[in-house]
């Protein structure tokens, strides 16, 4: 019973570099999302999907870009990574809009250098 | 004012003891309302979505009162397990669709 996963765990990344989080889901969710958690702040939302081909702009998306090409994938890309990206870096989807919970997947921790 | 509010704690009880923490939201038109936990360097998991007549599981008891904007979280008997935070969550419609508001969370430790 996977939910959401995501890959990778952890990861350091130098200034400049760019790499892709992967987060997917089993549970044949339309909406998906990315959020940020930094310390002493709540979760911050980046960019979030409303089905398979679509995605909108969340409150801090400035720095990555996102694709939904099929429905149980949700990639978030960081162009070229800097310092003030390190963050823990969540995905979750949801069955509707905002009537069901989310259900988060267990993170990426990403460090940049 | 933030669109949620919850006082960070955090929290310090002893086993067995009864607690309680309030959330308020400053949208009026809030759809839907839930209570995560989320352990250290964890995920968030549901705890429970938070009905208007309010709703209890097991030692956990939630209430919605939409005329004051808050809700609330009780837990009853605490264990050493329950020391985590808890996020209160709302979600609002947008235009084409809802977003999810989280809290800053609020702590609570657990004492032997």
């Amino acid at each position: 019973n996977a939910g959401v996963t995501q890959t990778p765990k952890f990861r350091v990344l130098k200034t400049g570099q760019s790499m892709t989080l992967l987060c997917a889901q089993d549970m044949n969710h339309e909406y998906m999302y990315w959020y940020r958690q930094d310390p002493g702040m709540g979760l911050r939302l980046i960019h979030y999907s409303v089905g398979e081909g679509t995605t909108a702009k969340g409150e801090v998306p400035d720095g990555y870009n996102v694709s939904r090409l099929k429905k149980q994938n949700f990639l978030l890309g960081l162009e070229s990574a800097a310092p003030s990206q390190t963050s823990v870096y969540f995905c979750a989807s949801s069955s509707s809009g905002g009537e069901e919970p989310q259900h988060f997947g267990d993170g990426t921790r990403l460090s940049i250098l | 004012r933030k669109e949620v509010e919850q006082d960070p704690g955090p929290f310090n009880v002893p086993e067995g003891a009864t607690v309680a923490f309030n959330c308020t939201y400053s949208n009026s038109a809030s759809q839907s309302f839930f209570w995560y936990r989320q352990d250290c360097r964890k995920e968030p998991k549901l705890l429970m979505s938070v009905y208007s007549s309010g709703n209890e599981d097991g030692r956990f008891t939630a209430q919605l009162n939409r005329a004051s904007q808050y809700i609330s979280l009780l837990i009853r008997d605490s264990k050493l397990s329950d020391s985590a935070t808890y996020l209160c969550v709302v979600s609002l419609r947008y235009p084409g669709t809802y977003k999810y508001i989280f809290g800053t969370g609020t702590r609570l430790k657990v004492l032997a």
